[in-house]
């Protein structure tokens, strides 16, 4: 199917590691990429293609973006980590998919 | 430095037709692999992706929206014009427009612009 699904809500304790997943048949074909969206921002790109991290973003977020499922872990989670997550790919036809996002909170 | 700006009506009326532009810097859409795609937010809901324009005219719509949807390039200008047709109080969001980069094995879209926000009301 041309779906990415993830899981609506994770929290992790400040300072501790968080998986957020994204399931989908094209995964086992294509990498994922994720954006972090905070409100009132535009999305920013923090992994994409085969654990590739932008510049600027910082090196506690890594990716394994390759099969299904693909993952997102923030390790050493911080306050300013706290956003909603989503998950992209394409799908058999070439075109764009986004996952349903994951809201994460930080405690 | 790459730069997007999208611009439009923040108001339109159930059934009418709306029309974003996107203004873009940085890039040229005669780039090879280079697009520049429409994607939305509605108020506390996920990102929806819209339409993708490439460099070389090929035109992707999501596949539920396709019959509302239509997407062209003004190069001279480095602009990009989305166009939905019978707008609806759902379609109310923040809408975005993004560079999406030749990257192999990459379908993502970045930067993005700081959105516009459109209302369906009457």
């Amino acid at each position: 199917s041309s779906e990415l699904t993830q899981d609506p809500a994770v929290s992790v304790a400040l300072g501790q590691t968080v998986t957020i997943t994204c399931q989908g048949d094209s995964l086992r074909a294509y990498s994922a990429n994720w954006y972090q969206k905070k409100p009132g921002q535009a999305p920013i790109v923090v992994i994409f293609g085969k654990n590739n991290r932008p510049s600027g973003i910082p090196d506690r977020f890594s990716g394994s973006s390759s099969g299904n499922p693909a993952s997102l872990t923030i390790t050493g989670a911080q306050a300013e980590d706290e956003a909603d997550y989503y998950c992209t790919s394409r799908d058999y036809n070439a075109n764009p998919l986004f996952g349903g996002g994951t809201k994460l909170t930080v405690l | 430095q790459i730069t997007l700006k999208e611009s439009g009506p923040t108001l339109v009326k159930p059934t009418q037709t709306l029309t974003l532009t996107c203004s873009f810097s940085g890039f040229s859409l005669t780039t090879s692999g280079v697009g520049v795609g429409w994607i939305r937010q509605p108020p506390g809901k996920a990102l929806e992706w819209l339409a993708l324009l490439y460099w070389d005219d090929d035109k992707r719509y999501n596949p539920s929206l396709k019959s509302r949807l239509t997407i062209t390039k003004d190069t001279s200008k480095s602009q990009v014009v989305l166009t939905m047709t019978n707008m609806d109080p759902l379609d109310t969001a923040t809408y975005y427009c993004g560079h999406k980069p030749f990257i192999r094995g990459a379908m993502l879209f970045d930067p993005w612009g700081q959105g516009t926000q459109v209302t369906v009301s009457s």
